[in-house]
C-alpha cells in the first residue's frame, strides 16, 4: 500500500495569482498522477510525473498552465498558475502499486 | 483507448436493504484490474472493491460484492445491508495490468441512503 501526505487541504485564491500543491509518498514510486475533479464530475488525468524527466500531460492541459516538478521519487509538485474562476475543483494526487491506486487527500481550490 | 460508463448518475436505497450499481467498460486488453472506489463529501478517494480480469471468481469484500461479467464487459457493485455511512459518490475505475498505469474512471453514481 502507499500512504500520501497532500497539502494543503483547502484553498480560495485570487483570480491571476498561482497555487502549488504537494504530495509526499511513504515509499518510493516511479509514477505519480495528477487528477482535477471538477464540481459533481469524474476525475480527469491532467498528467503523469515520472522522476527525472518531463511529465506528461492529456489533451487539454498544458505545461505553462499546470507545471510539475518531480524531485525525487517521493514527491511532486503540481503549481495551477494563472488562476480563473474556471480552475475551481478539487486536484488529486495519486499513485499505483501492485494495480491499485492510492489518492492523496485532495485539495479543494476554490478561486474568485 | 479505455472507456468506462456508469448509467446511474443518482440512486437511493433504504437503510438495510440492498442496491447494486452498475458499470460498463470497453476495452481491448485481455489483462487488467476493476475498481469500486468510494468517495464520501470528505474528498478522499476510497477504494472499495478490486477485481482482477483473470480471476473468475466475484470479488467480495463483506457487504459489498462484485458481478463481473468479462465477456459482457459489465462490472456491477451490489451493497447488501445498506448502511447510512455507505453514501457517497462512487466511481468505478479500469486500470491496465503491468507498470503503474494511471486509471480510467466513470462519471459516478451517487448513492443515497434513506433512513
Amino acid at each position: 500500500s502507499a500512504v500520501i501526505s497532500q497539502k494543503p487541504s483547502r484553498d480560495i485564491c485570487q483570480r491571476g495569482t498561482s497555487l502549488t500543491i504537494q504530495c509526499q509518498v511513504d515509499s518510493q514510486v516511479t509514477m505519480m498522477f495528477w487528477y482535477r475533479q471538477q464540481p459533481g464530475q469524474s476525475l480527469t488525468l491532467i498528467a503523469t510525473a515520472n522522476q527525472g524527466s518531463e511529465a506528461t500531460y492529456e489533451s487539454g492541459f498544458v505545461i505553462d498552465k499546470f507545471p510539475i516538478s518531480r524531485p525525487n521519487l517521493t514527491f511532486s509538485t503540481l503549481t495551477v498558475s494563472n488562476m480563473s474562476p474556471e480552475d475551481s475543483s478539487i486536484y488529486l494526487c495519486s499513485v499505483v502499486s501492485f494495480g491499485e491506486a492510492f489518492f492523496g487527500q485532495g485539495t479543494r481550490l476554490t478561486v474568485v | 483507448a479505455q472507456t468506462v460508463t456508469q448509467s446511474q448518475p443518482e440512486m437511493s436505497v433504504q437503510e438495510a436493504e440492498t442496491v447494486t450499481l452498475s458499470c460498463t467498460y470497453d476495452t481491448s486488453e485481455s489483462d487488467y484490474y476493476l475498481f469500486w472506489y468510494k468517495q464520501p463529501p470528505s474528498r478522499q478517494m476510497i477504494l472499495v472493491i478490486r477485481q482482477e480480469a483473470y480471476k473468475q471468481q466475484n470479488a467480495t469484500e463483506n457487504r459489498f460484492s462484485v458481478n463481473f461479467q468479462k465477456a459482457a464487459k459489465s462490472f456491477s457493485l451490489k451493497i447488501s445491508d445498506s448502511q447510512l455511512g455507505d453514501a457517497a459518490m462512487y466511481f468505478c475505475a479500469y486500470g491496465g495490468s503491468g507498470s503503474a498505469r494511471q486509471l480510467t474512471f466513470g462519471s459516478g453514481t451517487q448513492l443515497t441512503v434513506l433512513p
